[in-house]
């Protein structure tokens, strides 16, 4: 079943913070997370685990609440290159590696 | 380093028509996907290949075929192309079968049928 993201697009200034979310009706194992730019290929960006800790560096980062099965990814002072599609993408098992991908949130961020 | 690499980058095909998308990778990856792109739709799994030697269906296999040549390439073909499968195609390979390794996606295949 395929994940929910919210919101489904965003519009921010240089330097505002943004918070993108990605929910599942299902227990999840893993969830990962992608950036796309417009005509070019998804770049994975972290992979949050089941039981693991909150993952980032520097301004990205992302937690997994388990008890809601929702993954949070945080982007802090929002660049312009942070524009884009991102996708989350989850596991149901530690056993497979196929991913079930939202249908992606667009962030646009305006000097 | 290339990484994945995806040919052709573009295809116009008539309905009927048959084709084959080609991925190789030179990670050493162990598992390879096909995923498909439509707007508003994410990326839906067609099929995918947990290691060499084995195949497996996705979320929208119908109308596919699928081949692990060997560890480095796996080839994705359209039997009989209808106007529903126009979309961008991408290929991309993880280290393992397990979920906690990243994909390395390549530049996908803009696929228009008409």
């Amino acid at each position: 079943q395929q994940p929910v993201q919210s919101p489904q697009a965003v519009i921010l200034r240089e330097g505002e913070d943004a918070v993108i979310n990605c929910s599942s009706s299902k227990a999840l194992y893993s969830v990962h997370w992608y950036r796309q730019k417009h005509g070019e290929a998804p770049v994975f960006l972290m992979i949050l685990l089941k039981g693991g800790e909150q993952k980032g560096h520097e301004k990205i980062s992302a937690s997994f609440n388990e008890k809601k099965q929702q993954s949070s990814l945080y982007l802090t002072a929002s660049q312009l290159s942070y524009s884009g599609t991102y996708f989350c993408g989850t596991s149901l098992s530690s056993n497979t590696g196929k991913l079930i991908f939202g249908q992606g949130t667009t962030l646009q961020v305006k000097p | 380093n290339a990484g994945v690499t995806q040919t052709p980058k573009f295809q116009v095909l008539k309905t009927g028509q048959s084709m084959t998308l080609q991925c190789a990778q030179d990670m050493n990856h162990n598992s390879m996907y096909w995923y498909r792109q439509d707007p508003g739709m994410g990326l839906r799994l067609i099929y995918y290949s947990a290691s060499e030697g084995t195949t497996d269906k996705g979320e929208v296999p119908n109308g596919y075929n699928v081949s692990r040549l060997n560890k480095r390439e796996f080839s994705l073909r359209l039997e009989s192309a209808a106007p529903s499968q126009t979309s961008v195609y991408f290929c991309a390979s993880s280290e393992g079968g397990q979920a906690f390794y990243g994909y390395t996606f390549g530049s996908g295949t803009r696929l228009t049928v008409v």
